[in-house]
């Protein structure tokens, strides 16, 4: 089944104590990036992925990390968590656009919920 | 930039009545727009998109959204809501540019609520 599956669904930790949430997809998808939602703000790009080892900061990116070693898969990283980054989280996929003005649906993960004390 | 603008963060309706759940955006090109649907405790479904020619545009679950480019809107709808409905609503759009074409920018979302 195609599918993005993110892990840990839930998370509770504290001020600090770095952790990593992981993101993977098995539709040899170029593109992967994450989003955080927040009540009344909707869901907020944090960073993308274009292809293995390119990656870049979306519209919040302050806090956290990424990588793309593999094109599978692309974990956040919260190097130092805090209060403000309790939120719930998506991970998306899609094939990359060709041609600039193009379209690929993008598929979400189920997200992860995210309390930071 | 892109923008979106969802009026009503909360609609309430009868089941059998009308949805209508309103969506602007803001965009430099000729946009892609959607409407992804979640349901409590799931992730972002997708419920209909717009790319290229006809406006009006059928989704899943019987809903519908229509394209105005002149009033920059993209509102969903459907004929009869549902109990099953019930679930929180996000329009999107995307100039297929930003990020490679792919970037997604949402809306702050609408919570329907469907009452017997």
């Amino acid at each position: 089944e195609a599918q993005v599956t993110q892990n840990p669904r839930y998370l509770i930790t504290v001020t600090g104590k770095k952790l990593t949430v992981t993101c993977s997809q098995n539709m040899n998808h170029e593109y992967m990036s994450w989003y955080r939602q927040d009540p009344g703000l909707g869901l907020r790009q944090i960073y993308y992925s274009m292809n293995v080892e390119v990656t870049d900061k979306g519209d919040v990116p302050e806090g956290y990390k990424v990588s793309r070693k593999e094109k599978r898969n692309f974990p956040l990283i919260l190097e130092s968590p805090s209060p403000n980054q309790t939120s719930l989280y998506f991970c998306a996929s899609s094939f990359r656009s060709q041609l600039a003005g193009g379209y690929n649906e993008q598929f979400f993960g189920p997200g992860t919920r995210l309390t930071v004390l | 930039a892109q923008s979106v603008t969802q009026l009503g963060s909360h609609v309430s309706v009868s089941e059998g009545a009308l949805v209508l759940l309103r969506c602007n955006y803001s965009s430099s090109v000729p946009p892609y727009l959607f409407w992804y649907v979640q349901y409590p405790n799931q992730g972002l479904q997708l419920l209909l998109k717009y790319t290229t020619g006809a406006t009006l545009v059928k989704g899943i679950n019987g809903f519908e959204a229509e394209f105005k480019k002149s009033e920059t809107s993209f509102h969903l709808t459907k004929p009869s809501a549902h109990m099953s409905d019930a679930a929180e609503y996000f329009c999107a759009v995307s100039d297929g540019l930003t990020g490679g074409g792919n970037k997604l920018t949402f809306g702050t979302g609408t919570q329907l609520k469907v009452e017997l």
